[in-house]
């Protein structure tokens, strides 16, 4: 399967908890982005990086959150001190011109 | 602030029926627009891209883009079942970040 890939599929967690999530893009890809989704919104842009160098990240995103992708390969995200309202789906994309997407990590936080 | 707009909808229309999604962004520098096709509980699947104006057609699928108008839309014809999905549009800056709508619900009616 030469598709975006995302573990773990589903993590659930109490309240204050770390937890941190992986990408692995498309291999030629250089773009890989994490985005955020609930219920009935579009995706919530996170962090975008260009090969391993983080070229952006949401102002609405609080400092308890994290990303890495070092070498320019897989990525990392970390949510230190969960919160309730840090369940979501998470999704990873990779590009090249066009996105695509893996399968997302979908967080509960008890 | 960047905004891409759809109509929530639901849009429902009858199978074998055309349906018609439509989608503004605020963004005159946009350079690229997708459609992506999310399935309940699932991640966001690429079905067309279109990268100048005019009309791109893909099998049952024809999307049309109007950079004047800041308008993309995609139209599906002889809609089957199995197109019921919330169907996302996005578009991308000249940094290559993604901006998605917060999709429309569609559902085909047998």
């Amino acid at each position: 399967d030469t598709g975006v890939s995302q573990n773990p599929r589903h993590k659930i967690t109490k309240r204050g908890q770390n937890v941190t999530f992986r990408c692995d893009p498309i291999s030629e890809h250089n773009r890989l982005y994490w985005y955020r989704q609930t219920l009935g919104q579009g995706p919530e842009f996170l962090t975008y990086f260009q090969n391993e160098a983080q070229l952006e990240k949401s102002r609405l995103l609080s400092d308890r959150f994290s990303a890495e992708r070092p070498k320019g390969s897989f990525s990392t995200l970390e949510i230190q001190r969960t919160e309730q309202g840090d369940s979501a789906m998470y999704l990873c994309a990779s590009s090249f011109a066009e996105a695509f997407f893996g399968q997302g990590t979908r967080l509960t936080v008890v | 602030q960047k905004e891409v707009e759809q109509n929530s909808g639901p849009l429902s229309v009858p199978e074998g029926a055309i349906a018609s999604l439509n989608c503004t962004y605020s963004d005159r520098g946009s350079q690229s627009f997708f459609w992506y096709r999310q399935y309940s509980g699932k991640s966001p699947e690429l079905i067309m891209s279109i990268y100048s104006n005019g009309d791109k057609e893909d099998g049952r699928f024809t999307a049309q883009l109007n950079k004047a108008s800041q308008y993309v839309s995609l139209l599906i014809r002889d809609s089957q079942p199995s197109d019921s999905a919330t169907y996302l549009c996005a578009v991308t800056d000249t940094g290559n970040q993604f901006y998605f709508g917060t999709g429309t619900s569609l559902t085909v009616i047998p």
